[in-house]
């Protein structure tokens, strides 16, 4: 069945370094969605692409959707604290309009001051 | 005040006994999902629907069953069926087709 592979499963930054996670499916996605869920909490939705090599922006967050549609990635500029929590990529089955998202495992960050 | 909300936030059972996860939303959304989370894994999806009366199977649905009676009301329930049963599940609804998901704030269920 369809998968979504996410590298790393954890990642430990100075704040003020970057961090990228990357995201990659076995088949070509409709679309793929990045959430974000802080410790004890429920996951957040950040953004959706939906074209092939978008890019989009929301302040220290950039994310990108593959030429192929087929992997993804969320890069953090300078981190802060504030972005400590796990990142997870979901994406959308090219075949049927059903909203089924397959996650992937997501890569927990960690910020030392 | 919109969302989702979940009951309870913990559940205790004992190892054989069915027992029934809530989950109501407000935001008028047509779809609704059931996934659980374990460490390391993601989130695995259990069973959605797309509308009222009607719903599927996801990747991970044996020994788990649902309803779907009312929109705004998607109960999961846990059977003895489900070998692995402790975990956090989490229920989420969105407007029809690939749109943002909004989550409720989980249950976590322990098994004992």
């Amino acid at each position: 069945g369809q998968q979504v592979m996410q590298i790393p499963q954890y990642q430990h930054v100075q704040e003020g370094e970057d961090f990228t996670t990357y995201c990659n499916s076995s088949t070509t996605l409709s679309n793929i969605q990045w959430y974000k869920q802080r410790p004890g909490g429920h996951p957040v939705f950040l953004i959706q692409l939906v074209k092939s090599g978008e890019v989009k922006k929301q302040k220290r967050l950039t994310f990108q959707f593959g030429e192929a549609k087929k992997n993804s990635s969320l890069h953090i500029t300078a981190t802060q604290t504030t972005d400590v929590g796990t990142y997870f990529c979901a994406g959308g089955e090219w075949s049927g309009n059903t909203g089924k998202l397959i996650f992937g495992q997501g890569t927990t960050l960690q910020v030392k001051p | 005040d919109g969302g989702i909300t979940q009951s309870p936030k913990y559940l205790f059972r004992k190892e054989g006994q069915n027992v029934t996860l809530s989950c109501e939303q407000n935001l008028n959304h047509d779809a609704m999902y059931w996934y659980r989370q374990d460490p390391g894994q993601g989130l695995r999806l259990i069973y959605y629907s797309q509308i009222v009366n009607d719903f599927q199977k996801g990747d991970i649905a044996e020994g788990y069953s649902v309803s779907r009676e009312k929109k705004e009301s998607f109960p999961l329930t846990v059977t003895s069926a489900q070998k692995n049963p402790t975990a956090f599940y989490l229920c989420a609804s969105s407007m029809s087709g690939y749109i943002e998901q909004f989550f409720g704030p989980g249950t976590r269920l322990t098994v004992l």
